[in-house]
């Protein structure tokens, strides 16, 4: 079984509704991340939680929200959704108390804004 | 502030040709450095990494890098390119203390021509 679960891994939708992205995580990993992946722009972060009680904003967090329900499980809201907002969407995970950031990504979740 | 620049977003070699993709960072202190494969429809995983010691360092399908501080370079290598080595490879370089930021580079596409 993946360490690292996206769901869902792909859906269209249309402007202005909500959508929630949902990760799943058996490492044990205290630390999740979100990235979006856009052609030719690499990895970018959204939102970055140390723990349960620790969220950070990423480079890029403007029209997203996130909720880390518990150590395992980190999810991504778009409120509104418009269609600059289409892209690749990765959660990650690492150990904290580890002395580098190794990263563990998840499958991707692809999402198209209509 | 790091950064990381991948020269040529994409690369094509023969089968059997060696591999070369470049990195090059930006770090006030000497950074942790990553080497990181992307497959169709896949999440990212670790090649390899550089955190300390030997500069040379060897990570997974026969791919190595090696640090060098003086060019501020983490040049990805493989003697001999396989057709299963098509995939997207990013660069990237993380803080050694603090929050440990993680920075991607745009990505490598290669391709492997039969």
């Amino acid at each position: 079984d993946a360490d690292v679960t996206q769901t869902p891994r792909n859906r269209i939708t249309k402007t202005g509704k909500r959508i929630m992205l949902e990760c799943s995580q058996t490492k044990g990993h205290d630390r999740m991340y979100w990235y979006r992946q856009d052609p030719g722009l690499g990895l970018r972060l959204i939102y970055y939680s140390f723990d349960v009680k620790d969220i950070n904003k990423g480079e890029i967090s403007d029209g997203y929200s996130v909720s880390r329900q518990a150590q395992a499980k980190f999810s991504l809201s778009l409120e509104s959704a418009i269609p600059n907002q289409t892209a690749l969407y990765f959660c990650a995970t690492s150990d904290g108390t580890r002395s580098y950031n190794e990263q563990f990504f998840g499958p991707g979740t692809r999402l198209t804004v209509l | 502030a790091q950064s990381v620049t991948q020269l040529g977003s994409h690369v094509s070699v023969s089968e059997g040709a060696l591999v070369l993709l470049r990195c090059n960072y930006s770090s006030s202190v000497p950074p942790y450095l990553f080497w990181y494969v992307q497959y169709p429809n896949q999440g990212l995983q670790l090649l390899l990494k550089y955190t300390t010691g030997a500069t040379l360092v060897k990570g997974i399908n026969g791919f190595e890098a090696e640090f060098k501080k003086s060019e501020t370079s983490f040049h990805l290598t493989k003697p001999s390119a396989h057709m299963s080595d098509a995939a997207e490879y990013f660069c990237a370089v993380s803080d050694r203390g603090g929050y440990q930021k993680v920075t991607f580079g745009t990505g490598t596409k290669l391709q492997v021509i039969p």
